[in-house]
């Protein structure tokens, strides 16, 4: 079965752009949530969604948002990007999004905003 | 307020010796604990998880960890460290209510030959 994918692997912005990360989960899965891992804040969630719906959402301003497909896919969109925005971005899906469940992350988009 | 401490940034074993990580977590209730690995330019990969079943878990590639309530730790060991084990580690632990992945610092094992 193939692992959870994500697109781009690696992107370059300016200050003030806008970007969107694309992530597809494990078949079958229908939750799929975002984590920023970055040097000084470490690993940090974003959101969650499943059923096409944001079930819960981390301490972040309103310029990171997401969304999810009737397929399960998920894109996650920062607008007005700010230096502090540069880290890795990783998605992770599992069955049902129940706790306990294990998470399956991808390989995550590095992000770098100049 | 929910949270993991792992202590040691950086842990440096040699080849063939116990590999410790330590973990402890912060809750009124214990909560779900886990163990992660991430190797360069990859993404997270799970290496144990503790859900009450059983206190002493074992995972992938050789890891165990044991749940402790009374010193609120979950600590990840290897009985013999192998170079590929040298990777960065995440102790995160998840409320039973809430499905949000708390992660701690991270280690980063270093395996000298």
């Amino acid at each position: 079965k193939a692992g959870v994918t994500q697109t781009p692997r690696y992107l370059i912005k300016t200050r003030g752009q806008q970007v969107t990360l694309s992530c597809s989960p494990i078949s079958g899965h229908r939750s799929v949530s975002w984590y920023q891992q970055t040097p000084g804040q470490g690993l940090q969630f974003l959101f969650e969604y499943f059923s096409e719906t944001q079930r819960n959402k981390g301490n972040f301003p309103g310029r990171f948002s997401g969304r999810q497909f009737s397929n399960s896919r998920s894109e996650m969109n920062v607008s007005t990007l700010e230096l502090g925005d540069s880290a890795l971005y990783l998605c992770a899906s599992s069955l049902t999004g129940g706790s306990q469940e294990t998470q399956y992350f991808g390989p995550g988009t590095r992000l770098l905003v100049l | 307020a929910q949270s993991v401490t792992q202590l040691g940034s950086h842990v440096s074993v040699s080849e063939g010796a116990l590999v410790l990580l330590r973990c402890n977590y912060s809750s009124s209730v214990p909560p779900y604990l886990f163990w992660y690995v991430q190797y360069p330019n990859q993404g997270l990969q799970l290496l144990l998880k503790y859900t009450s079943a059983a206190t002493l878990v074992k995972g992938i590639n050789g890891f165990e960890a044991e749940f402790k309530k009374s010193e609120t730790s979950f600590h990840l060991t290897k009985p013999s460290a192998h170079m590929s084990d040298a990777a960065e580690y995440f102790c995160a632990s998840q409320r039973d209510s809430s499905y949000k992945l708390i992660f701690g610092s991270g280690t980063r094992l270093l395996v000298r030959p």
